[in-house]
């Protein structure tokens, strides 16, 4: 159980371009999903929180417009990279808990490269 | 915010051996989690472990929350434990946002 996935696994684009990455959770509701973000060799870090059918809340630094969120299902929560520049390129991870637990668990992970 | 720093930062072992992971964080916590990334960047959940202590195989994990630490022991290593290990807490009063500690990356040699 608690199974999270992620599509893509792997997205290269182009500088200026917009790439979507999806975040499922596909055996429990998710009512909150979070978005991660790790640049190599370095640890997560937190980038927002979204709740279902509520607006995501952002960490300090991160750009809303830029990085735009929609969880509009208990099961699906989406990050938007708007107009990439090679400083995005990174490994996104979500993760997602239920009003039962707080654990979180986690996708596989998407590696975006913006050349 | 909570600062939570592991040690040590990088570690070589030869297949069979033990090693103990450390999790220091600077605040009280409600939750405390262990992961594993492998080298394909996938978390793997541990432990759950916000006091006391948990063994699953060769892995067993301690938190002593009163003086802020957790241990992650790893016995009889294997190639397959390669990789990053972090830990990650869920500070009092923080809600349920996981800040995660600076990692161990590990490596298991034959």
């Amino acid at each position: 159980g608690a199974v999270v996935s992620q599509h893509p696994s792997r997205v290269i684009c182009k500088s200026g371009t917009s790439v979507k990455i999806e975040c499922r959770s596909l055996d429990f509701q998710a009512t909150t999903m979070f978005w991660y973000r790790q640049f190599p060799k370095q640890s997560l870090m937190l980038m927002a929180t979204s709740n279902e059918g509520s607006k995501a809340t952002y960490e300090q630094g991160v750009e809303k417009d830029k990085f735009l969120i929609n969880h509009a299902s208990l099961t699906l929560s989406t990050l938007t990279v708007t107009s990439a520049h090679p400083e995005d390129s990174s490994f996104y991870i979500c993760s997602a808990t239920s009003s039962v637990t707080d654990t979180q668990y986690f996708g596989p992970g998407t590696r975006l490269t913006v050349l | 915010g909570i600062q939570v720093e592991q040690s040590p930062p990088d570690l070589i072992l030869q297949e069979g051996a033990n090693s103990t992971l450390r999790c220091n964080f600077s605040d009280s916590v409600n939750n405390l989690q262990w992961f594993h990334q492998n080298p394909w960047g996938q978390l793997i959940n541990l432990f759950y472990i916000p006091s006391g202590t948990k063994q699953n195989g060769r892995l067993s994990a301690t938190t002593v929350a009163t003086e802020r630490y957790s241990l992650l022991y790893i016995s009889s290593s294997q190639t397959t434990d390669s990789g990053v290990y972090f830990c990650a807490v869920l500070p009092l009063g923080g809600g349920n946002k996981l800040t995660f500690g600076t990692g161990t990356q590990l490596k298991v040699e034959l």
